[in-house]
C-alpha cells in the first residue's frame, strides 16, 4: 500500500464548478498534512497547510479526518487557472522534515 | 523572495558518464532535499541534508551520492549514470522548524 494516494484523474470541471479531491495516508502518526500545487512543467509550490479544525483558503478549503486518515481539497467556484495537478504531502514517519508526496490529481477547468 | 535554482533545466548524458546537478537556495535554510518525479510515482526523496556535510538516505538512494560543502549548496552526483535515472530531478530546502519546502524548478535529465 502507497503511504499517500490520491485519485490521478483527470477530472475535468467546468468553470464556476465546485470539485473535490480526497487523499488517504498510511501512516497513522503524521502530524503534517498539506496541499501543494504543480503547475505542467512546473515545480510544486505550497497551497495550503490542514490542519485538524479544518480551513479555508479563499475558494479552497481543506479538511483533515484523522480517523479515516483521509485529507481533503474543495474548490468552489473554480477558475481555469486553477488547472494544475494537486499533490498532497504528508510528514513521514518518525520525521517532521521528511514528506511523502502523492503522485497527484489533475485537474483542467474547461471555459 | 524566496529562490532556489539548479545548474541545468535540461540535460542529455550518455550511458556511464557521472552527473553532478548543482542546487543552490539563497534563504540560509538548513535542511535540504533532492527528489526525483516520475509519471504515477510522485515525488521520490533521494537524499536529504540537514545541515553542512551532513546526509540522510532517502527513500531511493541507490547509484545517487550527494555533497553538502556549504549551506546554500546541495549538490546531486550520479557516479555512473544508468537510463533508468532518466528523470525530473527537483531540489527543495526548508528552514528547520517551518513547513513549507520550496522546490528549485527542476533538471529534466535524459541518459541515452
Amino acid at each position: 500500500r502507497k503511504e499517500v494516494e490520491q485519485d490521478p484523474g483527470p477530472f475535468n470541471v467546468p468553470e464556476g464548478a465546485t470539485v473535490a479531491f480526497n487523499c488517504t495516508y498510511s501512516n497513522s502518526a503524521s502530524q503534517s498534512f498539506f496541499w501543494y500545487r504543480q503547475d505542467c512543467r512546473k515545480e510544486p509550490k505550497l497551497l495550503m497547510s490542514v490542519y485538524s479544525s479544518g480551513n479555508e483558503d479563499g475558494r479552497f478549503t481543506a479538511q483533515l479526518n484523522r480517523a479515516s486518515q483521509y485529507i481533503s481539497l474543495l474548490i468552489r467556484d473554480s477558475k481555469l487557472s486553477d488547472s494544475a495537478t494537486y499533490l498532497c504531502v504528508v510528514n513521514k514517519r518518525n520525521s517532521a522534515r521528511q514528506l511523502t508526496f502523492g503522485s497527484g490529481t489533475q485537474l483542467t477547468v474547461l471555459p | 523572495d524566496v529562490k532556489v535554482t539548479q545548474s541545468s533545466r535540461y540535460l542529455v548524458k550518455r550511458t556511464g558518464e557521472k552527473v553532478f546537478l548543482e542546487c543552490v537556495q539563497d534563504m540560509d535554510h538548513e535542511n535540504m532535499f533532492w527528489y526525483r518525479q516520475d509519471p504515477g510515482l510522485g515525488l521520490r526523496l533521494i537524499y536529504f541534508s540537514y545541515d553542512v556535510k551532513m546526509k540522510e538516505k532517502g527513500d531511493i538512494p541507490e547509484g545517487y551520492s550527494v555533497s553538502r560543502e556549504k549551506k546554500e549548496r546541495f549538490s546531486l552526483i550520479l557516479e555512473s549514470a544508468s537510463t533508468n535515472q532518466t528523470s525530473m530531478y527537483l531540489c527543495a530546502s526548508i528552514r528547520a522548524g517551518v513547513n513549507e519546502q520550496y522546490f528549485g524548478p527542476g533538471t529534466r535529465l535524459t541518459v541515452t
